[in-house]
């Protein structure tokens, strides 16, 4: 199993720009979650999902928005990227609840806006 | 809102010592309470979960104990190797209401082994 892949690695926006950021699990996991990671504020929840069609903002959502077509795949749309969204980015997904499993966490997608 | 405290920010020891991680969360009603490790440039591995209703999870020479009550979480390391330089985030998953919500992280402690 690869476990959460997430692609890219490294991303340089400009602002205004859009991306997409991919993830994507091979461990048939019913949650999947977008973090970010800033210092001196450590992992805050932006998006996550429950389920394939189901999905729901977490503490940051603004600026992203998330889809859940299949089981496998959450990708994390940025619309019009700002340099307040220069961050590391984790995908996480789960077993079941979240609430009774671990976390497993892609290695992160580090997005500069300049 | 949920906050989730961790002290200190920054240890070093010497290898071979055991050690002890604490988290603090403001909030007790929570489903479960995670440790996780982030190596540079990484992802998050779990280490331990503790379900609300448990007091303490081991995993080899790691041992979590939850105080639900008291908002306390330790992490012990026994025999510290200088592999276990990373850092150590602890979070916590609350009751919203309409079930649980994401997790709260704590920002950390960054752990050196010194060899």
């Amino acid at each position: 199993n690869a476990g959460v892949t997430q692609t890219p690695k490294f991303q340089v926006l400009k602002t205004g720009q859009s991306m997409t950021l991919q993830c994507a699990q091979d461990m048939n996991h019913e949650y999947m979650s977008w973090y970010r990671q800033d210092p001196g504020m450590g992992l805050r929840l932006i998006h996550y999902s429950v389920g394939a069609g189901i999905t729901d903002q977490g503490e940051v959502p603004n600026g992203y928005n998330v889809s859940r077509s299949t089981t496998e795949d959450f990708p994390l749309r940025l619309l019009s990227a700002a340099p307040s969204q220069t961050s590391v980015y984790f995908c996480a997904s789960s077993y079941g609840s979240h609430a009774n499993s671990p976390l497993h966490f892609g290695n992160g997608t580090r997005l500069t806006v300049t | 809102k949920q906050e989730v405290t961790q002290i200190p920010a920054a240890l070093s020891v010497p290898e071979g010592e055991n050690l002890v991680l604490n988290c603090s969360f403001t909030d007790s009603a929570i489903y479960n309470l995670q440790w996780f490790r982030q190596d540079p440039g990484k992802g998050l591995t779990s280490l331990l979960l503790i379900q609300s209703s448990q007091r303490e999870q081991t995993s080899g020479r790691l041992n979590a104990s939850l105080d639900k009550s008291s908002g306390r979480s330790t992490l012990y390391i026994a025999a510290s190797q200088p592999g276990d330089s990373a850092t150590y985030l602890c979070a916590v998953i609350e009751y919203s209401g309409g079930g649980a919500d994401g997790l709260t992280f704590g920002k950390g402690t960054h752990l050196i082994i010194q060899p």
